[in-house]
């Protein structure tokens, strides 16, 4: 089975500075790994995805994350964040199948 | 904006009332999935379809139920509604291969009152 914890529900954090958003998961099968973002109101989108290879991974709007296997973690990262980054955060795990586990959630407050 | 649409946006019903959600999914994708979001919460999976047959299933219990048509659109269907189940209901489709995106729809907010 598979699960993810964010570890931290909300980050205040002030404008243009860098944030980190933080994953932890569990599974007994190989994964892949997520960031989608969530407005409010909205749906899901996509920010970034691990499959393979690299362990840096780089997504939209200057977002990145670092897989890290041997602490089986996946945080999120932006060296500036602008106002229009305010919104939830869901970090996931699927397998083969593209059955999707998410976390928790973490609600980024960009304050100006 | 993906091209998964659900419908409708919102929705009221009564205790013990039935409800159906539908979702269109994207051009090219054969697998579509139903996620439960409570509020404050992560999405939960209830159940994926492909090629029209139930493909795994989350820790739902059978009143949540569901069918995917031969164009890949989907329902999900839910009896005996509980006040429980008011929350946002997406709809992700995607091709069948592991580790491919998923595209969400805008969901369907339910209250049960």
């Amino acid at each position: 089975a598979q699960s993810v914890t964010q570890l931290d529900s909300q980050v205040p954090v002030f404008e243009e500075a860098p944030v980190e958003l933080r994953c932890n998961y569990s599974s007994s099968v190989s994964v892949y790994l997520f960031w989608y973002v969530q407005y409010p109101n909205q749906g899901l989108q996509l920010l970034l995805k691990y499959l393979s290879g690299s362990t840096l991974v780089k997504g939209i709007n200057g977002f990145e994350a670092e897989f890290n296997k041997s602490q089986t973690s996946f945080h999120l990262r932006k060296p500036s964040v602008h106002i229009s980054d305010t919104a939830e955060y869901f970090c996931a795990v699927s397998d083969s199948g593209n059955q999707f586990y998410f976390g928790t959630g973490t609600s980024l407050t960009v304050i100006p | 904006e993906t091209g998964v649409t659900q419908s409708p946006t919102h929705l009221i019903k009564t205790r013990g009332q039935q409800v159906t959600l539908r979702c269109s999914s994207q051009s090219g994708h054969n697998t579509v999935s139903w996620y439960q979001q409570a509020l404050g919460q992560g999405p939960q999976f209830i159940f994926q379809y492909y090629r029209e047959e139930e493909n795994g299933r989350g820790n739902f219990p059978p009143r949540f139920s569901g069918l995917q048509f031969p164009n890949y659109s989907s329902e999900l269907n839910v009896n005996a509604l509980e006040l429980d189940d008011s929350a946002l209901y997406l709809c992700a489709s995607s091709r069948r291969s592991g580790g491919t995106e998923a595209f969400f729809g805008q969901g369907t907010r339910l209250t049960v009152v």
